[in-house]
C-alpha cells in the first residue's frame, strides 16, 4: 500500500528559509509532486521529482532521494503569502500508464512578520 | 492558469436529495479525477476516468457515482445525499505521457453541506 508521512504543521519567519520533509513507503513509484493550497482553494502545482537530486524553481526546490523514500520542499525569502498547506503527493506506478496521485495529510506552514 | 471549471461551489441541501457536481476542463485532457477532502486531512481519490466511457473507484470507498460521455466533462452524482456525505469535493485533470509531468490541474472545488 501507500503511506506519506509530513510534518502536521510548522512556524517560520518572513524572509527565513523552511524546510518541509515527506516520507513516503509505496509498492510502486513514478514521481513526487509538491503542491500548495490556500485555505479554502484549489491545490496548486509547485515542483515534480522523479530522479533523485534538486530541482530549482525560483524561491522554491524540491529534493528527491527514492532509495530514502524521502523528499523536501525548501522555500527561501518567505514572505507572507507563503502562509499555506503544502502537500506532497507521489504518483502510483503500477499498472502501466496510471496516473493516480496518493496524497499526503499536507503540512500547514504558518510565516510570521 | 488551469482551465478546469466546478459548479457549484457551495451547496447546502436536506438528506435524500439527490445532487450533481459538475467538472468541465477545456485543456483536452484525457484524464479527469475526484478527490473528496474533510478539512485538515489529505485529498481521497474517489473516482477517476482515463478517458470517454472510462470510469473507476479510487482508493477510498464512495456512494458517489461518475460518467464520462465526453472528453471535457465528469460529473459526480449522489443518488439520496447523507450528512456524512458532507465534504469538499476536488476535481482534477491531467495529460500522461510526453514530456510533460503529468501535474493534476485542480478545479476550486465543490463544499458540500449535508443537513
Amino acid at each position: 500500500g501507500q503511506n506519506i508521512d509530513q510534518p502536521t504543521e510548522m512556524t517560520a519567519t518572513e524572509g527565513a528559509i523552511v524546510q518541509i520533509n515527506c516520507t513516503y513507503q509505496t509498492s510502486g513509484f513514478n514521481g513526487l509532486f509538491w503542491y500548495q493550497q490556500h485555505a479554502g482553494e484549489a491545490p496548486t502545482f509547485l515542483s515534480y521529482n522523479v530522479l533523485d537530486g534538486l530541482e530549482e524553481k525560483g524561491r522554491f526546490s524540491s529534493f528527491l532521494s527514492r532509495s530514502k523514500g524521502y523528499s523536501y520542499l525548501l522555500l527561501k525569502e518567505l514572505q507572507m503569502k507563503d502562509s499555506a498547506s503544502y502537500l506532497c503527493a507521489v504518483r502510483d506506478g503500477r499498472g502501466g500508464a496510471t496516473n493516480k496521485l496518493i496524497f499526503g495529510t499536507g503540512t500547514l506552514l504558518a510565516v510570521q512578520p | 492558469e488551469a482551465d478546469i471549471y466546478q459548479t457549484p461551489r457551495y451547496l447546502v441541501i436536506g438528506t435524500g436529495k439527490k445532487i450533481t457536481l459538475e467538472c468541465s476542463q477545456t485543456m483536452g485532457h484525457d484524464k479527469m479525477y475526484w478527490y473528496q477532502q474533510d478539512p485538515g486531512m489529505e485529498l481521497h481519490l474517489i473516482h477517476y476516468s482515463y478517458g470517454v466511457n472510462s470510469t473507476e473507484k479510487g482508493d477510498l470507498s464512495s456512494e458517489s457515482t461518475v460518467s464520462r460521455i465526453r472528453t471535457e466533462h465528469f460529473p459526480l452524482t449522489l443518488e439520496s445525499a447523507r450528512p456524512s456525505h458532507t465534504s469538499q469535493y476536488l476535481c482534477a485533470s491531467s495529460e500522461f505521457g510526453g514530456a510533460g509531468t503529468g501535474e493534476l490541474f485542480f478545479g476550486e472545488g465543490s463544499r458540500l453541506t449535508v443537513l
